[in-house]
């Protein structure tokens, strides 16, 4: 079956900008999750979501960084006036279950984000 | 200092070879501990998950957890180019969703 999709795949932007990076989970799955890679290092949390509602926010860097999930599916992650140290592998993951339950993470290929 | 330290490598070894990848942390408080293989361009992709401390197997595959020394390390027997990739290992404390904290991988590369 289909996995985690993530589009755009690329996305060069200019400093300044506003950038929307889109994510689709795998059909009936109810957690997201986005992390964000930088080069050379492992993936950092940035948000969850269980259903349409952010469980935990707590990894978003700042105000800037904002997502949503309206229907409880497909997850929009918005970043507003992009620095250059924005610059990552934006990835989306989801899951099965919720914070009680032990279902992995499937992840997608991720955005990669770059700020000129 | 980081919560979870990994050596980022690059390991080389030859095919045939049995590898040791490894991980510490500080965090006691994390219960689960994962292993992730990413393919260049690609996302992690889950290998082994492993509830406090023990042994796992699956197939070629060996996870181990310490947790009285916070060091957890995963054993690849009979290596095979198509092992060649990064290995990040991950952990989690109990409940709070699968909001995982990750080594900075260790670059593998399996040669012919």
């Amino acid at each position: 079956g289909a996995g985690v999709s993530q589009t755009p795949s690329n996305k060069v932007t200019e400093k300044g900008k506003y950038v929307e990076l889109r994510c689709d989970p795998i059909s009936g799955h109810t957690a997201l999750y986005w992390y964000r890679q930088s080069l050379g290092q492992g993936p950092e949390f940035l948000i969850y979501f269980q259903g349409t509602g952010a469980a935990d926010d707590s990894g978003l860097p700042n105000d800037r960084f904002f997502a949503v999930r309206p229907e409880g599916s497909v997850s929009t992650l918005k970043i507003q006036r992009t620095e250059r140290g924005d610059s990552a592998v934006y990835l989306c993951a989801s899951s099965s279950g919720g914070a009680a339950y032990n279902s992995p993470l499937h992840f997608g290929n991720g955005t990669r984000l770059t700020v000129t | 200092q980081k919560e979870v330290e990994q050596d980022p490598g690059p390991l080389s070894v030859p095919e045939g070879a049995i590898v040791s990848l490894n991980c510490t942390y500080s965090n006691s408080a994390f219960q689960y501990f994962m292993w992730y293989r990413q393919y260049s361009r690609k996302g992690p992709e889950l290998l082994m998950y492993t509830y406090s401390s023990g042994n796992k197997e699956d197939g070629r595959f060996t996870a181990q957890v310490d947790k009285s020394s916070k060091y957890i390390s995963l054993f690849i027997r009979d290596s095979q180019p198509s092992d060649s990739a990064t290995y990040l290992c991950a952990m989690r404390l109990t409940g709070g969703g699968n909001k995982l904290t990750f080594g900075t991988g260790t670059q593998l590369k399996v040669e012919l």
